[in-house]
Order: C-alpha cells, then structure tokens, then sequence
C-alpha cells in the first residue's frame, strides 16, 4: 500500500539556521503530495501542496519540490524563527489506488526552535 | 473560511465504558474523515464518509465505529473504550469536487483519555 516516511522525528534549531525534513513516499500512482503544519493546541492546516513531477510547492518561506525520480518531497526554509515551532506532516494523494479518497501521512517532524 | 468543530475537547473515560465523539463541518464537503495522533506514529485514518449514513473503514478500524447521520455530522463511537484508545482524536473534511488534490480542512482535536 502507499506510504509516507519522515526520516526526522524530532529537529532542534536555533533562529535563523536552515531546515531540512526530508519526506519520501511510495504509491503505486501519480500522488499529489502535501505539507501539513500543527501548531501547538490546534488541528493540522495545509502549507502547500504539488501535484506534478518538478513541481514546486512554496508557503511562508517553506518549499518544496516534487521529485518523482526519487519519490521525494523534503521540506525546506532557508532561515527559521522561533514561530515555525510545530509539528510538520508529509502526506499523499493517490488517485491510481485506494488511497485516493484519503490522505496517508508520514510519521511528522516536531520541530522546536530557539532564539 | 472553512470550520469543522469537534466536541468534546477533552474527555476522561473509564476502560469498558462507552465514548461518543462528535464532529459538525459547515463546509458543505461530501468527504469526512476521524484520525487518531499519537507521538511517532502520525495521523492514521479509523473511519471516513463521503456521503450520508454511508461510512468506510480506514486503516485502524477496530475497536471503532463511525456514524453519519447527515451531510454535516460525522461520529467516532467507542464502544468499550481501552487504555490503548487514549490519544488525540482529529475531524477532518474535503471537497469531493477537488479530487485527490483536495485538502484536508481539520478540527481542533479531541483529547481523549481512558483510565
């Protein structure tokens, strides 16, 4: 069945370094991906999403590109802040199985950030 | 903006005893969705609907019930609830219209703990 792997549980930084989560997934179709982000006391919300090989999703500094050579969508924003504390989910959309109906989610990534 | 509102936000049960958590989209979205959140294990889908007093089983069913009785209400019933059910419980809903590159709109969550 399809899949979601987020290869961080948990990432410690300080303001202003570089973050990367790296996101890889398995479906038997062309799945749209998606970044999720939970702030602390509420439900996840969408940061963006990509639906095409060499599409680039993009949201509040965050970005990332859909690869399907590699099957992978890793999360990336170039200088965090302490108000990007949260936990981020992967997830995939897989209209060739029957996953297409629903979301399948990666494992998520807290990520805790100092001043 | 889209709303999907859980009750109750919070709950403490006792093993064997019967929890009934609630979920009201005003969203009009044919789709709707219970997760479960529990550290290192991400968001796994129990039960979803996309059409009224239809429910389908997700990849964590057992031990769980869905119900929905109309377009917008969308139930999670624990029967005889177990200290393994104690987690976080989320609500979603999606536009059928969208495809699998719809989003997921989430509630706020309800926390459910089961002594």
């Amino acid at each position: 069945g399809d899949s979601v792997t987020q290869t961080e549980g948990q990432v410690a930084l300080s303001e202003e370094d570089f973050l990367t989560i790296h996101c890889n997934y398995s479906a038997s179709g062309y799945p749209t991906l998606f970044w999720y982000v939970q702030y602390p006391g509420e439900g996840p919300q969408l940061l963006f999403r990509a639906s095409r090989d060499k599409e680039k999703g993009s949201s509040r500094g965050f970005e990332a590109t859909y690869d399907k050579g590699t099957t992978s969508f890793h999360l990336r924003k170039a200088s965090v802040q302490e108000s990007d504390s949260a936990v981020y989910y992967c997830a995939l959309s897989d209209p060739g199985s029957s996953s297409f109906s629903k979301l399948v989610f990666g494992q998520g990534t807290s990520l805790s950030v100092v001043p | 903006e889209a709303a999907v509102t859980q009750s109750p936000r919070s709950k403490v049960a006792v093993t064997g005893g019967k929890v009934t958590l609630s979920c009201h989209q005003t969203n009009n979205h044919d789709y709707m969705y219970w997760y479960r959140q529990d550290t290192g294990h991400g968001l796994r889908l129990i039960h979803y609907s996309y059409v009224a007093d239809s429910t389908e089983k997700g990849d964590i069913p057992d031990g769980y019930k869905a119900s929905r009785p109309s377009q917008e209400n969308f139930s999670l019933i624990l029967e005889l609830a177990s200290l393994s059910q104690t987690a976080v419980y989320f609500c979603a809903s999606r536009e059928l219209r969208e495809g699998n590159t719809g989003q997921l709109y989430f509630g706020e969550g309800s926390k459910l703990t089961v002594l």
